[in-house]
């Protein structure tokens, strides 16, 4: 089955700490991004990545770094200078398309949740 | 920048009504995509309009796209509980490598049995 796997579910962070969530997506997908959703809120857009070795900031960059080694993988640092990390964590893939790579429907995984210790 | 809007932000019904939530862009959309998020979930890609005055049904749900692409809306008839959750509209935006999805902010849905 093809989909888009995070991990952890849930992380626990230490004041100083930096952590890494996980995104995996055997979808053979060329794009893929990652949202924080707060509580009650839509989605915003943290960064996204159009192809291997490439990546852009979206809109709340600031605190967060990413990397695209591998087309399947597109992990997600949260750094100590994040001040407020609680939130939910979504990745998500789409293909390219006639919509243009970025405007395709978006496939998401299951997110994980990050807290302060 | 481009904004899309949702309304209503909350929305509570008894089993059995009806339910519509629009979308509204502040420029012209390519597309209009439709996700539910259920409680603790994450967003399901629903469907995608593309053509001026679209109109597609899904069983009970009914989603549209404005003459002008502007605008849409999703109509659930004799909603269930099932129904209940998130649901987010989403455009296109920008050009070239600046090129994202714009998201509404979401309507909440309620269904008491």
């Amino acid at each position: 089955d093809g989909g888009i796997t995070q991990s952890p579910k849930y992380l626990f962070r230490k004041e100083g700490q930096n952590v890494t969530l996980s995104c995996e997506q055997n979808l053979n997908h060329d794009a893929m991004y990652w949202y924080r959703q707060d509580p009650g809120q839509g989605l915003r857009l943290i960064y996204y990545s159009q192809i291997v070795n490439d990546f852009q900031k979206g809109d709340i960059a600031e605190g967060y770094s990413v990397s695209r080694e591998k087309k399947e993988s597109f992990p997600l640092t949260v750094t100590s200078a994040q001040k407020n990390p609680t939130a939910f964590y979504l990745c998500a893939s789409s293909s390219s398309g006639t919509g243009g790579l970025m405007g395709q429907p978006q496939h998401f995984g299951d997110g994980t949740r990050l807290s302060i210790l | 920048g481009q904004q899309v809007m949702q309304i209503p932000q909350y929305q509570h019904v008894q089993e059995g009504e009806d339910f519509t939530t629009y979308c509204n862009s502040s420029t012209t959309l390519s597309n209009i995509q439709w996700y539910k998020q259920r409680p603790g979930g994450h967003p399901v890609f629903l469907i995608q309009l593309v053509k001026s005055g679209e109109v597609k049904k899904q069983k009970r749900l009914t989603f549209q796209f404005g003459e002008a692409k502007k605008n849409s809306s999703l109509h659930i008839t004799a909603t269930q509980t099932t129904d209940v959750g998130t649901y987010f509209c989403a455009g296109p935006s920008g050009a070239g490598n600046n090129r994202k999805l714009i998201w509404g902010l979401g309507t909440s849905l309620a269904v008491n049995p």
